[in-house]
């Protein structure tokens, strides 16, 4: 059981290049969301799905997209990725009756 | 003013000591709390969830006072493996997905 994984991670980027981050978890969990995390500001959450082809915003959406065409897997892209993207982003996966959300490893993103 | 606020930190301890972290929130309709642990440069943990009689863990008790918004951590006989940061987590809606982090509170235990 490899719980929550996610790839890449690390990756620079230049301004203006676009990446997809990749999130998958091995135990058939409903939500799945996509979260930011910089210094003094705890996580913040980008987007969710609550289900196979289902995505919501989050708090902070802008500049990033998402999709779940499978179960396991939760795909966040940067079509253009800016410097005020440079973060640690961490995927978390749950299931339906539960509050605990299970974290994969993170992806360092340093966009110059 | 932020959804979750918590003590800016960091808390040097001696081993043994006992420490308390406290965390507010704004939303007086939030339904369900957390305290998740993270390690430096790792994904955070759940540590705990928070009920509304208070609950313990081992060392660890967990309250909330909702009449205040606010969240409690109380960590007795501090080991050197409590250094980490703690985050408090507030669900804001019921049964939604609006899971909403404080910045967290850094704790180092020293021999």
């Amino acid at each position: 059981n490899a719980g929550v994984t996610q790839t890449p991670k690390f990756r620079v980027l230049k301004t203006g290049q676009s990446m997809t981050l990749l999130c998958a978890q091995d135990m058939n969990h409903e939500y799945m969301y996509w979260y930011r995390q910089d210094p003094g500001m705890g996580l913040r959450l980008i987007h969710y799905s609550v289900g196979e082809g289902t995505t919501a915003k989050g708090e902070v959406p802008d500049g990033y997209n998402v999709s779940r065409l499978k179960k396991q897997n939760f795909l966040l892209g940067l079509e253009s990725a800016a410097p005020s993207q440079t973060s640690v982003y961490f995927c978390a996966s749950k299931p339906g009756l539960s509050d605990e959300q299970y974290f994969g490893p993170g992806t360092r993103l340093t966009v110059t | 003013r932020k959804e979750v606020e918590q003590d800016p930190g960091p808390f040097n301890v001696p081993e043994g000591a006992t420490v308390a972290f406290n965390c507010t929130y704004s939303n007086s309709a939030s339904q369900s709390f957390f305290w998740y642990r993270q390690d430096c440069r790792k994904e955070p943990k759940l540590l705990m969830s928070v009920y509304s009689s208070g609950n313990e863990d081992g060392r660890f008790t967990a309250q909330l006072n909702r009449a205040s918004q606010y969240i409690s951590l109380l960590i007795r006989d501090s080991k050197l493996s409590d250094s980490a940061t703690y985050l408090c987590v507030v669900n804001m809606e019921n049964y939604g997905q609006n899971f909403v982090f404080g910045p967290g509170t850094r704790l180092s235990v020293l021999p």
